[in-house]
């Protein structure tokens, strides 16, 4: 089985500055990974995606994100926060074979202070 | 496209009604899932269809029954609501069940309240 965990449930930074999303995940099999962010009162929305290839996985709104195997981690960077960024984050990973049955971590709640 | 919609927005149940949940799509996708949300929890699947006809259990689907008689429509029905089934439901789709590009894309959820 699968498991995600997100290591902080909250994050509060400043505007502007640089924030880093923690996950870890465990899997016997190769998984790919995804990082969504959920708006207050909507529906998750796709941030970026490891399929293959290049470790570093660049997204929308500016995140990026880095694979590392060897520390089974996904962890979700943006350079400078703005206050529009604040949302609840979600690392997820799906195995590569069979059904698309996403695996959740616990979200972290990232808030920006002007 | 109207994307992944769901109705009802908000419901409050007493303990032992039944309702369903509604969940369609208009972008011919194949795939389909009912996920929960809980504080501190992140999503866990409930159930999931790969197509007409063909559904399965997902991590958490005790109380809950589907069916997927159209490509379109893929209900979630609480036959007994309890307090524990508090939660607020998202449905998701893509357009493949094994697609390694496939992109999930979610609804805006329903949140529901058994008393």
């Amino acid at each position: 089985a699968q498991s995600v965990t997100q290591l902080d449930s909250q994050v509060p930074v400043f505007e502007e500055a640089p924030v880093e999303l923690r996950c870890n995940y465990s899997s016997s099999v190769s998984v790919y990974l995804f990082w969504y962010v959920q708006y207050p009162n909507q529906g998750l929305q796709l941030l970026l995606k490891y399929l293959s290839g290049s470790t570093l996985v660049k997204g929308i709104n500016g995140f990026e994100a880095e694979f590392n195997k060897s520390q089974t981690s996904f962890h979700l960077r943006k350079p400078s926060v703005h206050i529009s960024d604040t949302a609840e984050y979600f690392c997820a990973v799906r195995i590569i074979q069979g059904a698309q049955k996403l695996v959740f971590g616990q979200g972290t709640r990232l808030t920006i202070n002007p | 496209n109207a994307g992944v919609t769901q109705t009802p927005k908000f419901q409050v149940l007493k303990t032992g009604q039944s309702m369903t949940l509604q969940c369609a799509q208009d972008m011919n996708h194949e795939y389909m899932s009912w996920y929960r949300q809980d504080p501190g929890m992140g999503l866990r699947l409930i159930h999931y269809s790969v197509g007409a006809g063909i559904t399965d259990q997902g991590e958490v689907p005790n109380g809950y029954n589907v069916s997927r008689s159209t490509t379109e429509d893929f209900p979630l029905r609480l036959l007994s609501a309890a307090p524990s089934q508090t939660s607020v439901y998202f449905c998701a789709s893509s357009y493949s069940w094994t697609g390694r590009q496939e992109t999930q894309y979610f609804g805006p959820g329903t949140r529901l309240l058994v008393l």
